[in-house]
């Protein structure tokens, strides 16, 4: 079984461009969740999506990050415009709500440096 | 708002041998689940264990294994016959699981990590 797929696994950019990262969850998962990783740190959930709806985007700073699931599979995570500070990993994790006793699976992530 | 200590930033033990990483917590709820994640340098998180709280046998997989104390709000991984290829950090993980006529965030909150490193 394919796991979580995240692309690119890197990614440099200057200060104030945009950028996206792409997930691909595990075949049936309904759950997905975007999570961030700073260097040292525990990953820090974003976004979380019921399907194509997201339940839970309390964390997500909705100013310049923006997150989008169509059709309730693949999932896109945008930042514009990239700041220094949103340097880190951004981890992906699936789920089946109810299933494998909701056991996410995460993905290898993106690491994204803002110069 | 629950939070998940870990207390070890790093250690390190001789292959072959046994080692165990602290991991405490703080909740106000009584149905929840606890996780140990592994993250190599690759940066896979990978699922090591899982506990849920309402089960009093400790869960275990293979060399590894947990020391769950519900009422300390402790829960320990315990890793026997130390390999080389288990150097990573270890996250120790909260979750309120979604119940229906309950709710519950399904997010996991995590500790700042364990940096374990097996030495030959």
């Amino acid at each position: 079984e394919a796991g979580v797929v995240q692309s690119p696994r890197y990614k440099i950019i200057e200060k104030k461009q945009p950028v996206a990262f792409w997930c691909n969850p595990i075949s049936g998962h309904n759950t997905l969740y975007w999570y961030l990783q700073n260097l040292g740190q525990g990953p820090e959930l974003l976004i979380r999506y019921e399907n194509e709806e997201a339940v839970d985007d309390s964390q997500l700073p909705k100013d310049r990050f923006s997150a989008e699931r169509l059709k309730g599979v693949d999932s896109t995570l945008k930042i514009q415009p990239a700041e220094l500070g949103d340097s880190a990993v951004y981890l992906c994790a699936s789920s089946f709500l109810a299933g494998d006793l909701d056991t996410q699976y995460f993905g290898p992530g993106t690491r994204l440096t803002v110069l | 708002a629950q939070t998940v200590t870990q207390s070890q930033p790093e250690m390190s033990v001789q292959e072959a041998e046994t080692v165990t990483l602290s991991c405490t917590y703080d909740t106000s709820e009584n149905n929840y689940y606890l996780f140990w994640y592994k993250q190599p340098p690759s940066r896979q998180m990978i699922l090591v264990i899982r506990q849920e709280a309402y089960k009093q046998q400790n869960a275990t997989e293979n060399r590894f294994s947990v020391n769950f104390q519900k009422a300390a709000k402790s829960f320990s991984l315990k890793i026997s016959d130390s390999q080389l290829g288990d150097t990573a950090m270890y996250f120790c993980a909260f979750m309120t699981p979604f119940v229906v006529t309950q709710g519950g965030s399904e997010k996991l909150v995590f500790g700042k990590g364990t940096k374990l490193t097996v030495n030959p």
